[in-house]
């Protein structure tokens, strides 16, 4: 069964400190790439995706993700961070030749301290 | 703001009840999908309807069932409720059948006591 994984559960870092969230997925076929954030009492919204082409993605904000297939990984990184950065981030996974289903992790909560 | 709105916003009631959870997607999308968001088991895909039909079926439950009408707002069904459905679900949106981005709203909250 496909699986998505978000080793870090909480990160806390200092403002302009440099970020790394971790995202493995199990399933060795074509895969669409998302992550999600959460801002505190908001909805989730996209941040960035990857479907083909250039690995490295940028979204929103500063943000960044790079496809790594040998790695099944999807690590998302920003060079700065900001107190607004404050948030839960999630990565998901669709297997595109599966099926239309998919997979969240279970989400990083980012704390950014001023 | 993303567009798609779900209704109530907060829901309170007890075990065995049965409840209707409301989303309208955004103006033109025609898929709507339903998740679940709890502590323990995180995000989790309910189901999804494309244009009235039932196009993916994720990690939901017998008693859970949902359906889309002719003017693409959606229902979720939740029938003997259980403390352990307590959770945020949330309706999410996209343009077409496919899976490409999402536009969440912004939850439903569920407390069954």
């Amino acid at each position: 069964a496909q699986s998505v994984s978000q080793h870090n559960h909480h990160v806390i870092l200092s403002e302009a400190a440099s970020l790394e969230l971790g995202c493995n997925y199990s399933y060795g076929g074509t895969v669409n790439l998302f992550w999600y954030v959460q801002y505190p009492g908001q909805h989730l919204q996209l941040l960035l995706k990857y479907f083909s082409g250039d690995p490295l993605v940028k979204g929103i904000k500063g943000f960044e993700a790079e496809f790594i297939k040998s790695k099944f990984s999807f690590n998302l990184r920003k060079p700065s961070v900001q107190w607004s950065d404050t948030a839960e981030y999630f990565c998901a996974v669709n297997a595109m030749d599966r099926d239309d289903k998919i997979i969240f992790g279970k989400g990083t909560r980012l704390h950014i301290l001023p | 703001d993303s567009g798609v709105t779900q209704t109530p916003k907060h829901l309170i009631t007890a075990t065995g009840q049965r409840v209707t959870l409301r989303c309208s997607p955004r103006s033109g999308d025609l898929s709507v999908y339903w998740y679940q968001q709890s502590l323990d088991q995180g995000l989790q895909f309910l189901i999804q309807y494309y244009n009235g039909e039932e196009r993916a079926k994720g990690n939901i439950l017998e008693r859970f069932s949902a359906q889309q009408f002719p003017d693409l707002h959606s229902e979720l069904n939740l029938s003997s409720l259980e403390l352990g459905d307590s959770a945020l679900y949330f309706c999410a949106s996209s343009p077409t059948g496919r899976l490409d981005t999402q536009y969440f709203g912004p939850g439903t909250r569920l407390t069954v006591l």
